[in-house]
């Protein structure tokens, strides 16, 4: 079963505008989660995380929401550019005491318009 | 400095074989993780080192994977009697330390294909 789901899995948005990526958990044991982008022919990078005991946690253009309640994150790109044309990953990890394994999404492509 | 690398970037193999994938972590690195990515599905963690410790193998989906970590360094994913399921994307990715806050750095991956 899929523990942490991206039900989108393509987004196009002009540049300039906001990009809005959602992903859903069911895992109520989860209290970290990332956000990893990724370009054809390599890795994932990572790109912004956010602890549980906060509800929001921004780094430039690139801001994620948490709302623990509903099990629902979410990355705002703004303004969204060419180069954020990418597979976003979102990720999420439980407290295990030393091993960050991460549960992953299916991706959501993400087209800037330009 | 050089990032977590791969090898082979493509393997195409016939069913029933065996494949070793490898991975270089970066230089330092005491956790190193394999996830998977089949067609159309998120990454699955797969395998986890650190240091000395027993590895944490919950992840791996038969008795046919079986990975080594030598020297605290290099690692190699083994699949034995490979089968058509297996294709998939292989990504290792190594971390300063396991704990959280310290990000984990992907390798490109190895594209394994089982005809």
């Amino acid at each position: 079963d899929q523990q942490v789901k991206q039900n989108s899995p393509s987004l196009s948005v002009q540049e300039g505008r906001i990009s809005i990526l959602n992903c859903d958990y069911t895992n109520s044991m989860f209290d970290y989660f990332l956000w990893y982008k990724k370009y054809p022919a390599e890795g994932p990078t990572f790109l912004i995380s956010i602890s549980s005991i906060k509800d929001k946690n921004e780094d430039g253009r690139f801001t994620v929401f948490l709302n623990k309640s509903a099990k629902h994150l979410s990355l705002h790109i703004v303004p969204s550019q060419p180069g954020d044309s990418a597979v976003y990953f979102c990720a999420a990890s439980a407290a295990n005491f030393g091993n960050e394994k991460l549960t992953f999404g299916t991706g959501t492509r993400l087209t800037i318009i330009p | 400095g050089a990032g977590v690398s791969q090898s082979p970037s493509n393997k195409v193999t016939e069913k029933g074989k065996d494949v070793e994938l490898r991975c270089d972590p970066i230089s330092g690195h005491t956790a190193l993780y394999w996830y998977r990515q089949s067609l159309g599905q998120g990454l699955e963690f797969l395998i986890y080192f650190q240091g000395n410790s027993a590895p944490d193998k919950s992840g791996l989906p038969s008795d046919r994977f079986s990975a080594e970590r030598t020297g605290g360094s290099v690692s190699t994913l083994t699949i034995q009697r490979t089968q058509q399921e297996d294709s998939a994307v292989y990504l290792c990715a190594s971390s300063v330390t396991p704990n959280r806050g310290h990000e984990q750095y992907f390798g490109p991956g190895t594209r394994l294909t089982v005809t």
